[in-house]
């Protein structure tokens, strides 16, 4: 079964940019979109077909994807930016999630 | 603006049926460009994508190997919702269980409205 996977936890500073990346066989030829969910929250789509932002996410939130890897990069990472960060594809049909990156701004 | 009400009981016993309920408001349940999801998430399995039901001139289900031979996803055009029924649960499908919307192009779906979510816990 095809997967993806993310770093357990990435750490930035208030300012910096903060890279979260996910991994998966050839996932360059797929499509990858990206969430972002905060304790107690539904999660949020924050980029969809590699690199769009939906309407109301900050331009901060930027996303790539080629080879065997997806990024999501937050420039000027924010105190409000901290939360879990899942990835996400399509193979075959069937959906699948990266295992989720925790990000801290500290 | 979609909005997506999820209804059902938190508590279900083992061996028997979980069953939640979606109902969907600025949007079609028979929609032809989108699909209408269940997904849940625990601490040990993360994120887990479920099945989906959704409408493109015939009715069509998608089903995660994990859970085909116990789900099943229905949508109620008389109520404009859908639901998920799974059968035989035991403690390991306790998960937090949110149904969400997904819209896009082939390959290339995203979910981008989702449910309040329901903690369901499967215990005696």
């Amino acid at each position: 079964s095809y997967e993806l996977t993310q770093p357990p936890s990435v750490s930035v500073s208030p300012g910096q940019t903060a890279s979260i990346t996910c991994s998966g066989d050839k996932l360059g030829d797929k499509y990858a979109c990206w969430y972002q969910q905060k304790p107690g929250q539904s999660p949020v789509l924050v980029i969809y077909q590699d690199s769009k932002r939906p309407s109301g996410i900050p331009e901060r939130f930027s996303g790539s994807n080629s080879g065997s890897t997806a990024t999501l990069t937050i420039s000027g990472t924010q105190a409000m930016d901290e939360a879990e960060y899942y990835c996400q594809a399509w193979d075959s049909s069937i959906v699948v999630f990266g295992g989720g990156t925790k990000l801290t701004v500290l | 603006q979609v909005q997506l009400q999820q209804s059902g009981p938190g508590l279900v016993k083992p061996s028997q049926t979980l069953s939640l309920t979606c109902a969907i408001s600025g949007d079609s349940v028979s929609s032809n460009s989108a699909a209408w999801n269940w997904i849940r998430q625990s601490p040990s399995r993360g994120l887990e994508w479920l099945g989906r039901t959704y409408y493109r001139s015939k009715w069509y289900n998608d089903y995660a190997v994990s859970v085909k031979s116990r789900i099943t996803i229905n949508p109620d055009t008389s109520k404009n919702q859908f639901s998920l029924q799974l059968n035989s649960v035991t403690p390991e499908d306790t998960a937090v269980y949110y149904c969400a919307r997904d819209i896009g192009i082939v390959g290339a779906y995203y979910f981008d409205f989702w449910g309040q979510g329901t903690l369901v816990t499967v215990s005696s």
